[in-house]
């Protein structure tokens, strides 16, 4: 039961183009969203998230859309550079009790940025 | 550096023995969690503690796995009597908040 699906494993773009990096999602109980990077032979690292409260939160260059009525985020990189080409991995998680910050992750979508 | 370490980082066993990992996570993080990576996917949950209670277990960790985290700071990921599926990366996060921090992994090859 793959509740975070990732549906594009891999995305190439132009250094200085947009990249757009997207995610759906299918339990209606989360309500915290989060993209981290990864490289490899390293531990994912924390890019900018979300809650569901907002339908937007933006960091420099990198930006994250929520459209809950479509279970949907996306992850907006621009201008992308080629020290951005790693893999980036959505996550999800629904707040409150035990459960509380236990991260639900997508399989992955490797972006390569061509210089 | 004040980051999450695991240790060993490459670990190589034959089928049916027995691995302990190591996580040191940040210092003032009362929230550390353990995480599963296989190829081609993402990180899945394992188990989590705070402080040094163990709060929650995913249904992936089978008998043969047990952490534990005795002073509610390091903690190890023991598995027992270990399989050729268990062969994977085995990520550390830790955090104060819905942040977490990961550390670099410990490779686990089941030969």
């Amino acid at each position: 039961d793959q509740q975070v699906k990732q549906n594009s494993p891999s995305l190439s773009v132009q250094e200085g183009r947009i990249s757009i990096l997207n995610c759906d999602y299918t339990n209606s109980m989360f309500d915290y969203f989060l993209w981290y990077k990864k490289y490899p032979a390293e531990g994912p690292t924390f890019l900018i998230s979300i809650s569901s409260i907002k339908d937007k939160n933006e960091d420099g260059r990198f930006t994250v859309f929520l459209n809950k009525s479509a279970k949907h985020l996306s992850l907006h990189i621009v201008p992308s550079q080629p020290g951005d080409s790693a893999v980036y991995f959505c996550a999800a998680t629904a707040g409150g009790g035990t459960s509380y910050g236990k991260l639900t992750f997508g399989q992955g979508t490797i972006l390569t940025v061509h210089p | 550096d004040t980051g999450v370490s695991q240790d060993p980082r490459h670990k190589i066993t034959k089928r049916g023995q027995n691995v302990t990992f190591r996580c040191d996570p940040i210092s003032e993080h009362n929230r550390l969690y353990w995480y599963r990576q296989t190829l081609g996917q993402g990180p899945e949950f394992l188990t989590y503690f705070q402080n040094e209670a163990q709060l929650e277990k995913s249904r992936l960790l089978s008998d043969r796995f047990s952490a534990e985290r005795p002073k509610g700071s390091f903690s190890t990921l023991e598995i027992q009597r270990t399989e050729q599926g268990d062969s994977a990366m085995y990520l550390c996060a830790s955090s104060l908040g819905t942040r977490q921090f990961f550390g670099p992994g410990t490779r686990l090859t089941v030969l």
